[in-house]
């Protein structure tokens, strides 16, 4: 049972480049979120989805954008990436049943715009 | 949307009890209390969850007074393996983003 799978694990990107980062989770859960983490800083969250098809804005969703064809992956996609997005993403996921199940985290994709 | 507040940062000794204490004032009826920990180069991991009263599994006992304003995690006998950032989240039900915050955290230091 592999959780939650992030990829790429790294990554570097020149300002202006495009990309796009891959969640996925095998534990049919229904809410799956998307998480920055800056140095020192806790994690905020950029977008979440309560199910296949949905999205909606977290805290900070500005040049982000992301999709959520298939129940077990959401995609976060950088458009034109700029060096303020220099940080680490995580995932997670969360069953559906009740919303105060936990959230299941992936180990993160640590991302520099240069 | 209930804010929390944790200390920083926090000292102890492997053996020791180690409780850090989150104060949630706004906290909303239907609110649930959850606690994560992070390693580095790590994402956050469940450790545990809460109403009220207390709470307690194999790896900690929460503590939540009457009015729920504030909780208590508590993590018996600390090692040097439990050096990481502890959050405390207060998550609304129903859906949404409600509580999806996580703050600086706690960065809790074991010394041998």
């Amino acid at each position: 049972n592999a959780g939650v799978t992030q990829t790429p694990k790294f990554r570097v990107l020149k300002t202006g480049q495009s990309m796009t980062l891959l969640c996925a989770q095998d534990m049919n859960h229904e809410y799956m979120y998307w998480y920055r983490q800056d140095p020192g800083m806790g994690l905020r969250l950029i977008h979440y989805s309560v199910g296949e098809g949905t999205t909606a804005k977290g805290e900070v969703p500005d040049g982000y954008n992301v999709s959520r064809l298939k129940k077990q992956n959401f995609l976060l996609g950088l458009e034109s990436a700029a060096p303020s997005q220099t940080s680490v993403y995580f995932c997670a996921s969360s069953d559906d049943r009740d919303r105060n199940q936990p959230q299941h985290f992936g180990d993160g994709t640590r991302l520099s715009i240069l | 949307l209930a804010k929390t507040t944790q200390p920083i940062s926090m000292d102890s000794y492997e053996g020791q009890e180690v409780n850090i204490t989150c104060s949630h004032n706004n906290i909303a009826t239907n609110d649930y209390i959850t606690w994560y920990q992070q390693f580095p180069s790590q994402g956050p991991r469940f450790i545990i969850q809460g109403y009220k009263t207390k709470v307690t599994n194999e790896v900690a006992s929460l503590f939540i007074p009457a009015d729920r304003k504030s909780s208590t995690l508590s993590l018996p006998r600390v090692s040097l393996s439990d050096t990481a950032v502890y959050y405390c989240l207060v998550e609304g039900s129903g859906g949404g983003a409600d509580g999806l915050t996580f703050g600086k955290g706690t960065h809790l230091i074991i010394q041998p």
